[in-house]
């Protein structure tokens, strides 16, 4: 069966500090991968996503960046934290089939940037 | 503009029924979803329609009309562990998802 691991569950960094957020897919090839961020109040909003190795696209445009290095390992970095990048972020990966592409989300992780 | 509208909190008692409404405003359309989400947790895939009409999954129901661009989920014989967030999703014609802020639910003894 699939699984996403992601890590850590919460961190807590100062401002201007880097970050590294990585997320793991096992029991599956080639997925689909997303990073989301979700603010309080407020819809999820993609940040990334990669069809495949070295493959990103980014929807919104900020201080950070995503890397696809192997195919089922997606990461999230910052080379400076800002305030405004405190809030949860989601990995997630997904399957098309009979229900369209659901999602298959993470656990999270709580950012808090003081 | 693209616009997912949800009511941002709904209170109900154990064991009664509750319809949570999505409306929308999207650039096309390739299917809603239901997520839940319960509190410091990820969401968790609960529904999708692409046609109009009513679709059952046990105690939880998603029901679509395209012409109003509108859709509820019904929760019924609610319990406790229902008490969640309720996402509502849009995939619009570029096949991108549009995500609705939300709807809490409390459920009360």
């Amino acid at each position: 069966s699939q699984t996403i691991h992601q890590w850590p569950a919460t961190l807590v960094q100062p401002v201007g500090s880097p970050l590294s957020l990585e997320c793991t897919v096992e029991g599956t090839s080639n997925p689909n991968l997303y990073w989301y961020r979700q603010a309080a109040g407020r819809g999820l909003q993609l940040l990334f996503y990669s069809v495949g190795i070295g493959q990103i696209s980014s929807e919104v445009p900020q201080n950070l960046s995503a890397s696809r290095p192997q195919d089922r390992q997606f990461i999230l970095s910052s080379k400076k934290l800002l305030l405004s990048d405190s809030g949860f972020y989601l990995c997630a990966w997904s399957v098309l089939g009979p229900e369209n592409e659901k999602l298959f989300f993470g656990s999270g992780t709580q950012l808090s940037v003081l | 503009g693209q616009n997912i509208d949800q009511p941002t909190e709904m209170t109900a008692t154990e064991g009664a029924i509750v319809q949570i409404n999505c409306t929308y405003q999207t650039s096309g359309f390739n299917g809603l979803f239901w997520y839940q989400q319960h509190a410091g947790e990820a969401p968790t895939f609960l529904s999708y329609n692409v046609l109009d009409g009513l679709e059952e999954k046990g105690r939880f129901s998603s029901f679509l009309s395209r012409s109003k661009g509108y859709s509820y989920l019904l929760l019924k014989e609610l319990q406790m562990k229902d008490s969640a967030s309720y996402l509502c999703a849009v995939m619009d014609s570029n096949y991108q998802l549009i995500w609705g802020a939300g709807t809490k639910l409390i459920i009360k003894p």
